[in-house]
């Protein structure tokens, strides 16, 4: 099957931006997602990008796709406590099959 | 729309008992995911559905799982016998076609 990739943990100064990097297999993903998920709930939409472009920006939030390396990227910018969260890309494989990175902890260091 | 409805929220069980999880999906939403996460395996796929239809059920661990959706508004993930290997928070997830998908807040199972 096809796999997304994620660096587990990510730790950065409040204030600082944040990077979190992602990598897909299936070059047919239409669409690339991005997922919060705060402690004990559930994962709710940040962003998401069509995979015609190469960037989306959305206030803070900046999303990188390079689909020659199938390598996707958020940048959090002005990082704030409130960040701290689990960080899921993720890819539609066929139809609608939603397949999830393992996800990386972000940590906010005041 | 409340959004993704799952019960129980929480739930202690018994090795070798029945366990039964619920999930309403959000009004109108023709895809219905459910998914498992665990500290050592993230979150995996286990089924989803279309139109009540399982698609893709290679993520079901083992025969112990089945998922069932007898109309558009209810499924069931049903565990049975459970271990304590089964462990874990599962999500329920619906979304439309090449839309985003709304998760659940899902339901931590403890098996003891």
């Amino acid at each position: 099957g096809e796999d997304v990739e994620q660096s587990l943990f990510l730790s950065v100064r409040e204030g600082d931006s944040s990077v979190i990097n992602c990598t897909y297999t299936d070059s047919s993903s239409t669409y690339l997602y991005w997922y919060k998920q705060e402690p004990g709930a559930g994962l709710q939409l940040l962003t998401y990008i069509f995979s015609n472009m190469d960037m989306k920006q959305d206030q803070r939030l900046t999303v990188l796709l390079n689909k020659k390396d199938k390598h996707l990227s958020l940048r959090i910018a002005d990082t704030q406590t409130g960040d701290s969260a689990i960080y899921f890309c993720a890819e539609i494989e066929g139809a609608q099959k939603l397949v999830f990175g393992q996800g990386t902890r972000l940590t906010i260091n005041p | 729309d409340a959004g993704v409805i799952q019960s129980p929220r929480h739930e202690v069980t018994e090795m070798g008992q029945e366990v039964t999880l619920r999930c309403k999906p959000i009004s109108g939403h023709d895809y219905l995911f459910w998914y498992r996460q665990t500290m050592m395996r993230g979150l995996e796929l286990l089924i989803y559905f279309n139109n009540n239809v399982p698609i893709d059920d290679s993520g079901m661990p083992e025969d112990r799982f089945s998922a069932k959706m007898p109309n558009a508004s209810f499924s069931t993930l049903k565990i049975q016998p459970s271990e304590p290997r089964d462990s874990a928070v599962y999500f329920c997830a619906s979304s439309l076609v090449r839309t985003e998908a709304f998760f659940g807040q899902g339901t931590r199972l403890t098996v003891v």
